[in-house]
């Protein structure tokens, strides 16, 4: 079975320029999610979907970040401008269901650096 | 303070067992989960205990819940170099499952 498969594996961008990282969960899992892991921190929870609604995008910084899942299967997560502070691992994660008794799989990430 | 609180580092020598602790503030945990991230990695759920258990033994991982004391460990026993990784300890926090995740332990192996 293929994991959660995540693009680029590396950006670096200036401040104030776009971005977007993308990400194919497994395939049947109606759960995905994003994470923002800054270095020497753990993972946390930007957003997420069960299908293409959103559940909990409530530490998303919405004057910046925006994701969507359209089809329910595939999802984008877009930083625009990128400022300093948004240098982390982007982390994509999916599950069968909400999660509890249903496993997370993580993605190898996206590690973005803002110059 | 931080809700999820551990310590960043430990070294231990091949064969010797390691213990990780953790604290956590959230009473209401159901789930409590660990993780490994391996270097340049995503992170792999290793195991997880239910609240209403004290302890769960896995092979080689057995994990201890002190409800009371909000705090929780991840024992392995004889410790490879191929364990070398950054453990999380991870609470559901809140009415959510989603893991709450610590800054991590450092692992370190060594012969």
């Amino acid at each position: 079975e293929a994991g959660v498969a995540q693009s680029p594996r590396y950006k670096i961008i200036e401040k104030r320029q776009s971005v977007a990282f993308w990400c194919n969960p497994i395939s049947g899992h109606a759960t995905l999610y994003w994470y923002q892991q800054i270095l020497g921190q753990g993972p946390k929870l930007l957003i997420q979907f069960q299908n293409n609604g959103v559940v909990d995008d409530s530490q998303l910084p919405k004057d910046r970040f925006s994701a969507e899942r359209l089809k329910g299967v595939d999802s984008t997560l877009k930083i625009q401008p990128a400022k300093l502070e948004d240098s982390a691992v982007y982390l994509c994660a999916s599950s069968m269901g909400l999660a509890g008794d249903n496993e997370q799989f993580f993605g190898p990430g996206t590690r973005l650096t803002v110059l | 303070g931080e809700d999820v609180e551990q310590s960043l580092f430990l070294s231990v020598r091949e064969g010797d067992s390691s213990v990780i602790n953790c604290t956590y503030t959230d009473s209401s945990s159901t789930y409590l989960y660990w993780y490994k991230q391996e270097p340049g990695a995503g992170l792999q759920l290793l195991t997880y205990i239910f609240s209403n258990m004290d302890m769960k033994q896995d092979q080689r991982l057995t994990v201890l819940l002190n409800k009371k004391d909000k705090h929780l460990s991840l024992r392995i026993a004889d410790t490879q170099t191929g364990d070398s990784a950054i453990y999380f300890c991870a609470p559901q926090v809140g009415g959510s499952y989603i893991p709450t995740f610590g800054r991590g332990t450092s692992l370190i192996v060594h012969p």
